[in-house]
């Protein structure tokens, strides 16, 4: 399974925009990117995936390098509520798993 | 979208003993998961519940300390089995549905189970 490198940790202002980044190196020509998040005491949560180009949909976007070994997930305005830990995961093939990285911890300040 | 019910939502067990879990989906799905995840850690990949046949397991996660069952499109169990408190963890179930070429692009969990083994 390749592999997903993020931050540890990043932190916010409410209402302004984050950049979650991800380094997939070794993504393969099939994988698809995904993106989740877990609140706290909550199972994940899906946000959004894409191939090749980007993405945008009602809870964030998805901007995939043009080479594909990187992709930003944005947050357009952050709030409390997107305190989270966000997975960057690739996934592809008839398995369909997913692997969980470290993530990255959002701290979201008022 | 899919709506999981996980029981128990959580149990405090004696070592030696063996829980099961029940993951519950509210509609048909193709593929069922086991996840782990430990205090303060990621989740890890413990099977792939198949439908009618055996679970497929991933490294390091064995069918005779979690058999795992699937009877129909909608239900799945984790056993764990003989429990050590090395155990303790959260449990989680997912599902997901596929889509064009056999890919599912969503995965939806279960609120997980709750492991305590004293």
């Amino acid at each position: 399974d390749a592999k997903t490198t993020q931050p540890n940790s990043m932190e916010s202002n409410e209402e302004e925009p984050v950049h979650l980044p991800c380094n997939h190196s070794t993504i393969s020509g099939t994988d698809y990117i995904h993106w989740y998040r877990q609140l706290p005491s909550q199972g994940p949560e899906y946000v959004i995936h894409g191939l090749t180009s980007n993405v945008n949909n009602r809870m964030a976007s998805l901007a995939i390098a043009e080479d594909r070994k990187s992709s930003t997930l944005i947050l357009h305005r952050a709030t409390l509520r997107d305190a989270a830990v966000y997975y960057c995961i690739l996934s592809g093939g008839a398995t369909n798993k997913l692997i969980f990285g470290t993530g990255t911890l959002l701290a979201v300040q008022p | 979208s899919a709506v999981i019910s996980q029981k128990p939502s959580r149990d405090i067990c004696q070592r030696g003993t063996s829980l099961t879990i029940q993951c519950q989906v509210d509609s048909q799905v193709t593929m069922m998961f086991w996840y782990r995840q430990q205090p303060g850690q990621s989740l890890t990949l413990i099977a792939t519940a198949n439908q009618g046949s055996e679970a497929t397991y991933e490294s390091g996660f064995v069918i005779d300390k979690f058999p795992i069952s699937r009877p129909n499109l909608t239900f799945s169990t984790l056993t764990v089995s003989n429990m050590s408190p090395e155990d303790s963890s959260i449990y989680l179930c997912s599902v997901a549905r596929l889509g064009i070429e056999q890919i599912s692009y969503e995965q939806y969990f279960g609120p997980g189970t709750r492991l305590t083994v004293t």
